[in-house]
């Protein structure tokens, strides 16, 4: 069974600090992708990043950045330089080889508040 | 291209009502997923279409729950009789295969108020 942990239920930071919000998962695939959604106050679940269980580079897109490392299962995402419009829940999932999209496993989400 | 479209936004209905929550994919998107939120299950998959399709609806929690899909720009899910506990987010969203790959895109959301 697949499982994704968010162990960090809110975090609250001041704007320009970095902010690391973590996620650890289990899976007994070999093959299986790693997603990063941002829901906003708004409400609506937004993309910001898939990686899959080949590629352990780290990935940077402006202030963002994802550390992936197999040995420890864990796919954390980095904010750098917070700032308010970041503020948002963030939920990392999980989706294995043998399932569809439809077998996408989320995590309990971490809520980011960023304050000025 | 538009995104998922749902309505309404927000409903508010009394316990024993039926509701009915729609969802407009986006065009060319294969497969359609409700999800319902809450904070103690965090989101949780009630059922998929492929092509206008239920493939899996095990999450459906009760009978009281039915959706469909008549066409592929439009699905509806249903709750009748509803009751308090059915009170949540509910979320649409599409991909464009099924594959784990794939990335979903969501609508805004129906927020379900049963009193």
């Amino acid at each position: 069974a697949q499982k994704v942990t968010q162990a960090q239920t809110e975090i609250s930071v001041v704007e320009k600090e970095d902010v690391t919000l973590d996620c650890v998962y289990e899976t007994r695939d070999t093959t299986y992708y790693l997603f990063w959604y941002k829901q906003p106050p708004s409400g609506e679940l937004v993309f910001l990043i898939r990686r899959n269980s080949f590629d352990e580079q780290n990935e940077i897109s402006g202030r963002y950045s994802w550390n992936f490392q197999k040995s420890t299962s864990s796919f954390n995402f980095t904010i750098t330089a917070s700032q308010v419009v970041d503020s948002a829940v963030y939920f990392c999932a999980l989706s294995g080889e043998t399932g569809t999209a439809s077998k996408l496993t989320f995590g309990t989400g971490t809520r980011l508040q960023v304050t000025l | 291209d538009a995104g998922v479209i749902q309505s309404p936004r927000h409903e508010v209905t009394e316990m024993g009502q039926e509701v009915t929550l729609r969802c407009k994919p986006i065009s060319g998107h294969d497969y359609l997923f409700w999800y319902r939120q809450t904070m103690m299950r965090g989101l949780e998959l009630l059922i998929y279409f492929n092509n206008n399709v239920p493939i899996d609806d095990s999450g459906m929690p009760e009978d009281r729950f039915s959706a469909k899909m008549p066409n592929a720009s439009f699905s509806t899910l249903k709750i009748q009789p509803s009751e308090p506990r059915d009170s949540a987010v509910y979320f649409c969203a599409s991909s464009r295969t099924g594959t784990g790959v794939e990335k979903l895109f969501f609508g805004s959301g129906t927020q379900l108020s049963v009193l």
